[in-house]
């Protein structure tokens, strides 16, 4: 199957530093990928989409500023959190198409723990 | 907007029951995708099955299948012969058919299988 895979697995950082985490599809080339932040116990909310070489569209509520997305390929999409703070703690997992056919398979990296101190 | 409503946020069986996992979803949409996840402890996902709404025969993988009752707006999952690798959280999730390729998810049910 298709293989995505997201680095680093778990970082930490201090308030006010920026993190980035890439997120890779490894076997296919991937025209739309996607980020989710997941808080313990709870679901995943999408954060954004993103489609290769075009602007990321963000969720409702998700600050454009704070979480900077970059699609520069179409096998990696990178997810910045800038001026992090401790509430930005959380597990962001991403995840790839194949294409835009309805319905497709989402392929889920293995996620990135945050922990900002 | 959908929304995706699980619930049952705790399931616990015994190794080689069976079980079925509850959700209901709702939207104004005549066609989707639904689809079950499984989120292991190591956090990965991976789909278990899918369905589409304009498909009358519930989806089958394998052990895991579907009940799938559109005027009900019910998508449930069972499980026959349980495994201890079973055990992990369970999403449900919808996806419209138009636009953006965008996963809602339920709250999610944690299913526990015991030896």
């Amino acid at each position: 199957g298709a293989v995505v895979s997201q680095h680093p697995s778990w970082v930490i950082c201090k308030s006010g530093t920026s993190v980035k985490i890439e997120c890779r599809s490894l076997d296919f080339q991937a025209t739309t990928m996607f980020w989710y932040r997941q808080f313990p116990k709870q679901s995943l909310m999408l954060m954004a989409t993103s489609n290769e070489g075009s602007k990321a569209t963000y969720e409702q509520g998700v600050e454009k500023d704070k979480f900077l997305i970059n699609h520069a390929s179409l096998t990696l999409s990178t997810l910045t959190v800038t001026s992090a703070h401790p509430e930005d703690s959380s597990f962001y997992i991403c995840s790839a198409s194949l294409d835009r056919t309805p319905g497709n398979e989402q392929f889920f990296g293995p996620g990135t723990r945050l922990t900002v101190l | 907007a959908q929304t995706v409503t699980q619930s049952q946020p705790e399931m616990s069986v015994q190794e080689a029951e069976t079980v079925t996992l509850s959700c209901t979803y709702d939207t104004s949409e005549s066609n989707y995708y639904l689809f079950w996840y499984k989120q292991p402890p190591s956090r990965q996902m991976i789909l278990v099955i899918r369905q589409e709404a304009y498909k009358q025969q519930n989806a089958t993988e394998n052990r895991f299948s579907v009940n799938f009752q559109k005027a009900a707006k019910s998508f449930s999952l069972k499980i026959s012969d349980s495994q201890l690798g079973d055990t992990a959280m369970y999403f449900c999730a919808f996806m419209k058919v138009q636009g953006a390729q965008k996963l809602v998810f339920g709250q999610g049910t944690r299913l526990t299988i015991n030896p």
